[in-house]
């Protein structure tokens, strides 16, 4: 089956500091994989996404690499804001079927001025 | 700017009570709507997903009469909960999808069950 493991939480660290948020799945096929963000009360919104092998998503700052090799999708912002305070998602899209996310069960990332 | 508004944003109300959440894509076509639901610190549980002009499909273990999906057009889905109780409370999320484009969540609305 498909599923999305990731690095439990919370995480705390200082503004400046370097994230990383471990993800890693499991897929039947070559699946699509994102990075999803929840700020307190809001859905959820798209933050980076890659499609294929040894593809590097980014935005904000955020980067993940799609590594096949490890079936590894790590989260990484080399200084962190107050503001990246949010919840952090990691899932994916099996290639073939229905476009059902599956999500990883979340890391609350909290960030201390 | 928003590209899904999902109303209302919080709802509180007596048990026994019907919800209606109501979710629109603004300024896409949405072929497929989800409704997930979300309790405190953990993830997203998709309860079903529906496709245009067919009806909705539930995960297994979600009621499809207690949960009332209807994709109503293109750009229209609403979730009833009927006969809403105190189990019922959550944070329940919409998201929409068009052709050749990602999921756009909307911002969720929370039910209260008194």
């Amino acid at each position: 089956g498909n599923s999305v493991t990731q690095m439990e939480g919370p995480v705390t660290l200082s503004e400046e500091a370097f994230l990383t948020i471990n993800c890693t799945y499991t897929a039947t096929g070559y699946p699509s994989l994102f990075w999803y963000v929840q700020y307190p009360g809001e859905g959820l919104q798209l933050l980076l996404k890659a499609t294929k092998a040894d593809d590097k998503g980014s935005n904000k700052g955020f980067e993940a690499t799609y590594r096949k090799e490890t079936t590894s999708f790590h989260l990484e912002k080399g200084s962190v804001q107050v503001s990246d305070s949010a919840v952090y998602f990691c899932a994916l899209v099996p290639i073939q079927g229905a476009q059902k996310l599956v999500f990883g069960q979340g890391t609350r990332l909290t960030i201390n001025p | 700017g928003a590209v899904v508004s999902q109303h209302p944003s919080w709802v509180i109300c007596k048990s026994g009570t019907s919800v209606k959440i109501e979710c629109r894509s603004l300024d896409f076509q949405a072929t497929t709507m989800f409704w997930y639901r979300q309790f405190p610190k953990q993830s997203l549980m998709l309860m079903a997903t529906s496709n245009e002009g067919s009806k909705a499909t539930y995960e297994q273990g979600v009621e499809k009469d207690k949960f009332l999906i209807n994709h109503a057009s293109l750009t229209l889905s609403t979730l009833t909960v009927t006969s809403a109780h105190p189990e019922d409370s959550s944070f329940y999320i919409c998201s929409l999808q068009g052709w050749d484009q990602p999921q756009h969540f909307g911002d969720g609305t929370r039910l209260s069950i008194l």
